[in-house]
């Protein structure tokens, strides 16, 4: 099986544009969980997508926006970038739902690191 | 509501000393619990996870923990610390929300090993 697979691996941008990275889950996984990662810090939840809706938020602004596609492929965008946006960001896929043995345990990408300039 | 404390946000030991680092939990539920590590520059990788099975939970690397019920803990252990141990490791409780579940973090505790 493939695991997560996240692109591109590192990025500059400078303040105020846009940015799009992109996840691919683990093989037989329905969702997508994002999560922000500044240096020093734990991961903060993002949002997570399941069957291709949003299904639950952490405290960013409507700037960070999200994509869950049929193949349960997973984008993150990110608009009017800020300085404070620099951070490592990371994808997480699961397989979850009703009838499933989920227990919540989340597979790793190795992460989009972000410089904002 | 649940939620996780890791104990020491810094632990340093001697290379082949013994690894111990603290996660205390609250939850109204029985948990599944999970410990992860984090290498320099790297994603997040599962390390073990306790999903109401034997409490004595044996994960890579040599590492194990205890799901102890009594005390809310689930302590991360290894008898003897390697250099290449040397990671953030962070505890993570699994919270029921709807159809799904999602994962609530500790803080994360950074492990040093000394020569």
């Amino acid at each position: 099986e493939t695991g997560v697979t996240q692109s591109p691996t590192h990025l500059i941008k400078t303040r105020g544009q846009q940015v799009t990275l992109r996840c691919s889950s683990q093989s037989g996984h329905n969702t997508v969980s994002w999560y922000q990662q500044a240096l020093g810090q734990g991961p903060q939840f993002i949002f997570q997508y399941y069957r291709e809706e949003e299904n639950g938020r952490g405290n960013f602004p409507p700037r960070f926006s999200g994509l869950q596609f049929p193949n349960y492929s997973s984008e993150l965008n990110v608009n009017a970038l800020e300085l404070d946006d620099s951070a490592l960001y990371l994808c997480a896929s699961s397989l979850e739902g009703l009838g499933s043995l989920g227990t919540g345990e989340l597979f790793f990408g190795e992460g989009s690191r972000l410089t904002v300039l | 509501a649940q939620s996780v404390t890791q104990l020491g946000s810094h632990v340093s030991v001697s290379e082949g000393a013994l690894v111990l680092l603290r996660c205390n939990y609250s939850s109204s539920v029985p948990p599944y619990l999970f410990w992860y590590v984090q290498y320099p520059n790297q994603g997040l990788q599962l390390l073990l996870k306790y999903t109401s099975a034997a409490t004595l939970v044996k994960g890579i690397n040599g590492f194990e923990a205890e799901f102890k019920k009594s005390e809310t803990s689930f302590h991360l252990t290894k008898p003897s610390a390697h250099m290449s141990d040397a990671a953030e490791y962070f505890c993570a409780v699994s919270l029921n929300a709807g159809n799904n579940r999602k994962l609530i973090w500790g803080l994360g505790t950074s492990l040093a090993v000394n020569p």
